[in-house]
């Protein structure tokens, strides 16, 4: 199975300032078909779990555009440009290129 | 508006059965797989199960750690899908929640299995 590695587990930050959550897959996540299934995910205290970006770099809808994706083949990068209070919780990447799906560990973004 | 509404959870003792079921609603049911994702107090989310679609021949995937004890299935007819679990164990013990993964989210149906 694919194993996605987050870092950092844990990520204090202030209102308004920028911060970036790195997943590293154990494979490449480039599929066939020219896609790249990698998705964050948010997961509020609570709550259950919201899809944010997908294939990398695809907003959801509804979604802040203070939210950005990058990266490719193994190594992407969720990028919150602004932390709002909305945004703590738990924030975790998922791909969908191999089966079965996996998660990665998740990263908890609290307020400092 | 899309629904995942799970029902069935509970207090289980071990080796015990349970049957968590999900009712869909607001999309096309018929086209989509299902999952059950858990999360065990505390931790992340886990992929337990998954169905496929009527057009990929409803074939099925299973965690290592529930094959040959859970059962997943899907009644197309009423758009709902179904875990059956037997001989249920400690660490079986999560929130589990019916998605399609990964745009949709049930609220999650608590199970413990405990004696």
């Amino acid at each position: 199975d694919v194993v996605l590695t987050q870092t950092p587990p844990t990520l204090s930050a202030t209102i308004g300032q920028s911060v970036s959550i790195s997943c590293r897959s154990s494979q490449s996540l480039l599929d066939s078909d020219g896609d790249t299934y990698l998705n964050w995910l948010l997961q509020r205290p609570g709550q259950s779990p919201q899809l944010l970006i997908y294939s990398v770099s695809n907003l959801e809808s509804g979604v802040p555009n203070r939210f950005s994706g990058s990266g490719s083949e193994t190594d992407f990068t969720l990028k919150i440009s602004g932390v709002e209070a909305e945004d703590l919780g738990v924030y975790y990447c998922m791909q969908a290129t191999h089966a079965p799906r996996t998660f990665g560990g998740g990263t908890k973004l609290e307020l400092k | 508006e899309v629904q995942l509404v799970e029902s069935g959870g509970g207090l289980v003792q071990p080796k015990g059965s349970l049957k968590l079921s999900c009712a869909a609603s607001g999309f096309d049911f018929n086209s989509y797989g299902m999952s059950w994702v858990r999360q065990a107090p505390g931790k992340g989310l886990d992929l337990v199960a998954d169905i496929s679609s009527k057009s990929y021949n409803y074939a099925t995937y299973y965690a290592d750690s529930v094959k040959d004890r859970f059962t997943i299935s899907r009644d197309d007819s009423q758009s709902m899908v179904y875990l059956q679990m037997d001989n249920l164990k400690t660490e079986d013990t999560a929130l589990y929640y019916c998605t399609v993964l990964s745009p949709f989210w049930g609220q999650g149906v608590m199970v413990t299995v405990s004696s």
